[in-house]
């Protein structure tokens, strides 16, 4: 089955840097990349997401690159800032069948 | 932060015991989700159900059991064969086309032993 792996598991930042997150997966047939944010306490929120067709998304601050070649997908965030301070799973999803979630990462984005 | 609601936020179980977690959404969903969560792990995916009156087993369903009669709810039972039941559960509900789909979450009941 399809496994996704998460580095780094912790990842601390200065506010004003830049944050880049990295998964990988097992399974060529994943064609589905979300990313989800949780705050602490809070409940998983979907923060972007891309699908295979794409190489690469943008929403603002945020942005997501999948090589498709080498199964790898990253989150980038610009410019942090201290409510970016989250923990944050990348999942694949393969032909509509499953989804699985990587470990999460805990950002801390320092004032 | 409407759409989703789990109750209740904490939950206590004793031994032997079996425990109901709710979970209720009114944002005319058909797929329904449960997932665990552990320290230091992603979620992992105990039962879902695309449409009413069907489910399926997720990775780690044993010592779990749940029901969908109706499309707004999707109840989680911990029997007393789940001897690890700690955790932080959590609920999500996606539109029809399951996995491909954003999934929104609840915001989680913690299950702990006494």
């Amino acid at each position: 089955g399809e496994n996704v792996e998460q580095h780094p598991s912790t990842l601390s930042v200065q506010e004003g840097d830049s944050a880049v997150i990295k998964c990988t997966y097992s399974d060529s047939a994943s064609n589905y990349f979300p990313w989800y944010k949780q705050e602490l306490g809070k409940r998983p929120q979907l923060i972007i997401d891309i699908r295979s067709n794409v190489g690469e998304k943008k929403d603002q601050r945020i942005a997501v690159t999948l090589n498709k070649t080498a199964k790898h997908f990253s989150l980038h965030i610009t410019e942090t800032q201290p409510e970016d301070s989250a923990v944050y799973f990348c999942a694949a999803s393969i032909n509509n069948n499953d989804m699985r979630f990587g470990a999460g990462t805990r950002l801390t984005v320092k004032p | 932060d409407g759409g989703i609601t789990q109750s209740p936020k904490y939950l206590f179980r004793k031994e032997g015991q079996n425990v109901t977690l709710s979970c209720e959404q009114n944002l005319n969903h058909d797929a329904m989700y449960w997932y665990r969560q552990d320290p230091g792990q992603g979620l992992r995916l105990i039962y879902y159900s695309q449409i009413v009156n069907d489910f399926q087993k997720g990775d780690i369903a044993e010592g779990y059991s749940v029901s969908r009669e109706k499309k707004e709810s999707f109840p989680l039972t911990v029997t007393s064969a789940q001897k690890n039941p700690t955790a932080f559960y959590l609920c999500a509900s996606s539109t029809t086309g399951g996995w491909e789909k954003p999934q929104h979450f609840g915001d989680g009941t913690r299950l702990s032993i006494l």
